[in-house]
């Protein structure tokens, strides 16, 4: 069981948008940035969101990040068939057990 | 360029203990620390810990308190992780990944920006 929820699931079609949630406390998200990554089948994870809503060099501005309390939400626009991936949702957890903590991960389908 | 290469995939004996390392490229090995993350085959992503290279500084999940210990050696660029007492659900992939970290007003920016390969460790009598 993940500290931070996300929906198992989540499908759109090319060239659509989608949104995917990220739900924790206010000892991780709520007091703490979040970061996002997309896993490719078979691959490492690559970071796709910094500090809430900065992306690394490279990658494309169809990707955004928000934050809201303890809530987080990653963005996709203009879906491409190569989005289909695994996403996960960071951050570190400032509680007893402080460390780092992921989302449970969204696979998105692009239909 | 950024790299970290990982060792090969090891096959484990439960009971036993796998040391799997993380060679770093492409920047200064000692001014970043290295975070161990693995999956379990179709599960998500677990963090494990963290080192210092600098200081060799670490810090554990509660989860693997007393059975992991992360390492370096900086004359070669490279970090291990250690798991002793291997059980069936230690199978799993592990990856390393160069964390950024820094603590601000607004709370702990700490991401993973360069992620190695992974190392695929099964456990099976």
């Amino acid at each position: 069981q993940s500290v931070l929820t996300q929906p198992p699931s989540v499908s759109a079609a090319p060239g659509q948008k989608v949104t995917i949630s990220c739900s924790g406390s206010s000892s991780n998200i709520g007091n703490n940035y979040v970061s996002w990554y997309q896993q490719l089948p078979g691959t490492a994870p690559k970071l796709l969101i910094y500090d809430n809503n900065k992306r690394p060099s490279g990658i494309p501005d169809r990707f955004s990040g928000s934050k809201s309390g303890t809530s987080a939400t990653l963005g996709i626009t203009g879906l491409q068939t190569g989005d289909e991936a695994d996403y996960y949702c960071g951050t570190w957890d400032s509680s007893l057990s402080a460390g780092g903590v992921f989302g449970g991960g969204t696979k998105l389908t692009v239909l | 360029q950024v790299q970290l290469v990982q060792s090969g995939a090891e096959v484990k004996k439960p009971g036993a203990s796998v040391k799997v390392s993380c060679k770093a490229s492409g920047y200064t090995f000692t001014s970043y620390d290295i975070n161990w993350v693995r999956q379990a085959t179709g599960q998500g992503l677990e963090w494990m810990g963290w080192m210092n290279p600098n200081s060799g500084n670490t810090g554990y999940a509660q989860k693997f308190q007393g059975r992991v210990t992360m390492t370096r050696n900086t004359s070669i660029s490279t970090a291990y992780m250690e798991l002793s007492s291997l059980r069936s659900e230690d199978t799993a992939v592990y990856y390393c990944a160069r964390t950024r970290r820094m603590r601000a007003v607004a709370g702990h920016s700490y991401y993973f920006d360069y992620w190695g390969q992974g190392t695929l460790v099964t456990v099976s009598s």
